[in-house]
């Protein structure tokens, strides 16, 4: 079992928002700014979208948002376009004395 | 620009040693700012973090692959590597190495990606 929780799936339509949670414990994603999320396409490397919860690095289209409340991170894509389609990972640290890294279970993003 | 490029057989026997090495390219992997991870990902699962290690030499692993992971750096061969004894068949993954150089508490970027099959 993933140490944080995300939806298998999630659907949209070109054109439309979706937005994939990830939720986390008071000792990850409850303490820390440091969630990240990936993309990661069929037979590829994961990509960074997103760092310190709602940072984009360069290069990522601003259709790409982070947020997050409590124990629970969010990435919003707006605009959906076919190339969005893919798996999306969040990730955060988790603190030195524990497992300082922990992964989302991923969900995988279709576009209709 | 860095990159970075895993090495290392793709075929181990259960109860050996996998070894894997991540040879970083257009740039020191000595700077005090950067860290280095390896992850995994076994065929059609997650991303599962093994380890990272830091230009102090500081390492960190996964607490379920302590017992059996080491992460070294070689910076004269600009190079780090993953060992991973006792391997089972649960080992089978794709295996990544990847580093922090921009974005803080996030790997930004990757390599590749190189199969590994445990297996007699």
């Amino acid at each position: 079992q993933s140490a944080l929780t995300q939806p298998a799936s999630v659907s949209g339509s070109p054109g439309q928002s979706i937005t994939i949670s990830c939720t986390g414990t008071s000792s990850d994603v409850g303490s820390y700014n440091l969630v990240s999320w990936y993309q990661q396409h069929p037979g590829k490397a994961p990509k960074l979208m997103i760092y310190e919860g709602s940072k984009r690095p360069s290069g990522v289209s601003n259709r790409f948002s982070g947020s997050k409340s409590g124990n629970t991170a969010s990435l919003t894509i707006s605009g959906l376009q076919a190339e969005d389609e893919a798996d999306y990972y969040c990730c955060s640290y988790a603190g030195s004395s524990t497992s300082r890294v922990v992964f989302g279970g991923g969900t995988k993003l279709t576009v209709l | 620009q860095l990159q970075l490029q895993e090495s290392g057989p793709g075929l181990v026997k259960p109860s050996e040693t996998l070894s894997l090495t991540c040879t970083v390219s257009g740039g020191s992997i000595s700077s005090s700012s950067y860290y280095w991870g390896w992850i995994r990902q076994p065929p059609g699962k997650g991303l599962e973090w093994i380890g990272s290690i830091y230009y102090s030499g500081s390492t960190y692993y996964n607490p379920s692959l302590k017992s059996r992971v080491t992460i070294s750096v070689d910076t004269s061969k600009n190079q780090f590597s993953l060992k991973l004894s006792s391997v089972t068949a649960a080992d089978t993954a794709v295996y990544y190495c990847a580093g922090n150089i921009a974005a803080a508490g996030a790997f930004d970027i990757w390599g590749q990606g190189t199969m590994v099959t445990v297996s007699s």
